[in-house]
């Protein structure tokens, strides 16, 4: 089945500890991003790739990192320097800027 | 600077009532995308429409319709008949074209839908 996959769907961290989420897609898409959702807002995007090797901060990178090394693969890292980290992590991948998106199900990180 | 608005915040209907959920959007570009996203309690969010500013045309898929009104910078999405399965967060979302710079979505705050059995 083509997707996008999440893991782990519930993460547990102490606080000062990097993380790092899982985003892995078989849709052959070039775009991935990562968004940030809090209880009761909206998506803020975290950061985004157009293509491999290459990758552009979005509004709230601060304290987060990525990689992408494989079309397939986007991970995140929620380093110690991320104040408030608590928060649902969504992965999505898409053709390209101007196309919808197709999202994971989601990361659900708590740190205490 | 582009911007997407909900103001509704929360909606509760009964089933089977017509709900309209309201979407204002602020860009400066003539070229640009409208989404609709659906987000059920599961976390997930589902695609449910894209529209180029070009396409004024009005879509009706099923249960749903969607009104776009460039003169009013609206994307409104109607639900006829609502059913308890409808009830999730509805998210409206812009982008433009790779040229204009931002290459991702902008989402608005979201509505909550409950529909009541």
């Amino acid at each position: 089945d083509g997707g996008i996959t999440q893991s782990p769907k519930y993460l547990f961290r102490k606080e000062g500890q990097n993380v790092t989420l899982s985003c892995e897609q078989n849709l052959n898409h070039d775009a991935m991003y990562w968004y940030r959702q809090d209880p009761g807002q909206g998506l803020r995007l975290i950061y985004y790739s157009q293509i491999v090797n290459d990758f552009q901060k979005g509004d709230i990178a601060e304290g987060y990192s990525v990689s992408r090394e494989k079309k397939e693969s986007f991970p995140l890292t929620v380093t110690s320097a991320q104040k408030n980290p608590t928060a649902f992590y969504l992965c999505a991948s898409g053709p390209g800027p101007q196309y919808e998106q197709y999202f994971g199900p989601g990361t659900r990180l708590t740190v205490t | 600077a582009q911007k997407v608005t909900q103001a509704q915040t929360e909606i509760s209907v009964v089933e089977k009532e017509d709900v309209t959920l309201d979407c204002v959007y602020e860009t400066r570009d003539t070229t640009y995308y409208l989404f609709w996203y659906k987000q059920p309690p599961s976390g997930e969010l589902v695609f449910l429409i894209r529209r180029n500013s070009f396409d004024e045309q009005n879509e009706i898929s099923g249960r749903y319709s969607w009104n776009f009104q460039k003169s009013t910078s609206s994307f409104n999405f109607t639900i006829t008949a609502s059913q308890v399965v409808d009830s999730a967060v509805y998210f409206c979302a812009l982008t433009h074209p790779p040229q204009a710079g931002r290459r991702a979505l902008t989402f608005g705050s979201g509505t909550r839908l409950q529909v009541q059995p």
